[in-house]
């Protein structure tokens, strides 16, 4: 069965640290999509970056690097030189071909603080 | 941009009462779907639609039913509304398209208050 694992609930961190987020996903499938979701306070969910099996090559975004490593199913995210608008719940998903039927498995969030 | 609404951000209602929570895409998706988000209990699907007038029960589909007769538009119904639906809820939407599938896009969210 697939699913989602972010162990960390919350972390706080001062503004201009770097903070990486985890998460580990269990799936049978061998193609399947991870994404990451950001929710701010005002409580929308925006897509940050979607990820297929098939490309582990690193991204990064501005501030904003994912790593996937499938050997140990990871699809970490940092962010570097923090800021305190980064402050929100960040979700980890999954999507496979083989289960999903369009759905996601979600990751229970982190809570991410940024002290100014 | 993709653009998801929702009918309301706050609502209050009391309990027994049938109450419409509305989706509105704008990007011709053909899947939508509808959660709620409790804390500690993360994002439960509840519905979801992959064409219009179609329907599959999601994880929690109890005291919910939804209707989906156009294809921007996915509502939400509690027939009688309790307490313990007080909850967030959240709309998103998906393309069958290539490249974007299964990347759900979402709505403002709305917080729902039964008492």
């Amino acid at each position: 069965a697939q699913k989602v694992t972010q162990a960390q609930t919350e972390i706080s961190v001062v503004e201009k640290e770097d903070v990486t987020l985890d998460c580990v996903y269990e799936t049978r499938d061998t193609t399947y999509y991870l994404f990451w979701y950001k929710q701010p306070p005002s409580g929308e969910l925006v897509f940050l970056i979607r990820r297929n099996s098939f490309d582990e090559q690193n991204e990064i975004s501005g501030r904003y690097s994912w790593n996937f490593q499938k050997s140990t199913s990871s699809f970490n995210f940092t962010i570097t030189a923090s800021q305190v608008v980064d402050s929100a719940v960040y979700f980890c998903a999954l999507s496979d071909v083989m289960d999903s039927n369009y759905q996601l498995i979600w990751g229970a969030g982190t809570k991410l603080i940024i002290k100014p | 941009d993709v653009k998801v609404t929702q009918s309301s951000r706050y609502l209050v209602k009391r309990t027994g009462e049938k109450v419409f929570l509305e989706c509105v895409q704008d990007m011709d998706h053909e899947n939508m779907f509808w959660y709620r988000q409790d804390p500690g209990l993360g994002l439960r699907l509840i519905y979801f639609s992959y064409d219009v007038k179609m329907k599959e029960k999601g994880d929690i589909p109890e005291g919910y039913s939804v209707s989906r007769e156009k294809k921007e538009r996915f509502s939400l119904i509690l027939e009688s509304a309790s307490t313990n639906q007080t909850s967030m809820y959240l709309c998103a939407s998906s393309s069958l398209g290539r490249e974007q599938k299964e990347t759900q896009y979402f709505g403002p969210g709305t917080r729902l208050l039964v008492l």
